[in-house]
């Protein structure tokens, strides 16, 4: 089945560390997204890659790296520079970042606790 | 920057009635206006969408209706069901229309 899948579905890191979270997608899609998720904020967007081995800056990538080295995959690492870390995180992608008029399809999410 | 408001903040509907959410957008020079769907600990899909060509689109039980003049669009759910209760997220395309810009989300509830 197609799909996107990420990994860990819960992860605790405790304050200093880094971590990074798992997105891979076998859906063949150009684009790839990741978006955090807090109660009441909606789905912000952290970075994006349109392309492999190129990747933009969103809303609030402070704290936040990424890379695209192979069109499937696109890990995120949530870094000790990010004050808030705590939130679910959602991978998509979609078939052509040329136009949004595409579909975005989503991961089911990895919900991050700072302990 | 593209700006997305989304009202209400939750929602408590009867079986059976209709469940309506809101959302304004600031500019876009493109018009795709998505709604997802998101169940507790899952990540959304896409319920329906609406392009340029028309000003409303019905899918089944939902409707999107599309005021461009007024930069607004709305989302209707006919004959709500318990099985509707779920977020949902409007969304309409940033500036350069390479990335889609979230609303806050409704919580809807649809009360048996």
């Amino acid at each position: 089945d197609g799909g996107i899948t990420q990994s860990p579905k819960y992860l605790f890191r405790k304050e200093g560390q880094n971590v990074t979270l798992s997105c891979e997608q076998n859906l063949n899609h150009d684009a790839m997204y990741w978006y955090r998720q807090d109660p009441g904020q909606g789905l912000r967007l952290i970075y994006y890659s349109q392309i492999v081995n190129d990747f933009q800056k969103g809303d609030i990538a402070e704290g936040y790296s990424v890379s695209r080295e192979k069109k499937e995959s696109f890990p995120l690492t949530v870094t000790s520079a990010q004050k808030n870390p705590t939130a679910f995180y959602l991978c998509a992608s979609s078939i052509d970042p040329r136009t949004t008029y595409n579909e975005q399809f989503f991961g089911p999410g990895t919900r991050l606790t700072v302990l | 920057q593209q700006q997305v408001k989304q009202s209400p903040q939750s929602l408590i509907v009867q079986k059976g009635g209709i469940s309506i959410i809101n959302c304004a957008y600031e500019n876009t020079a493109f018009d795709y206006f998505p709604w997802y769907q998101q169940f507790p600990g899952k990540g959304p899909a896409l319920l329906i969408a609406i392009r340029p060509d028309v000003s409303e689109k019905k899918e089944g039980r939902f409707t999107i209706s599309f005021n461009k003049s007024a930069k607004q669009f709305s989302l209707h759910i006919m004959d709500s069901q318990p099985g509707d209760s779920a977020t949902y997220f409007c969304a309409a395309p940033g500036k350069y229309g390479n990335k889609l810009v979230f609303g806050a989300g409704t919580i809807l509830r649809v009360k048996s």
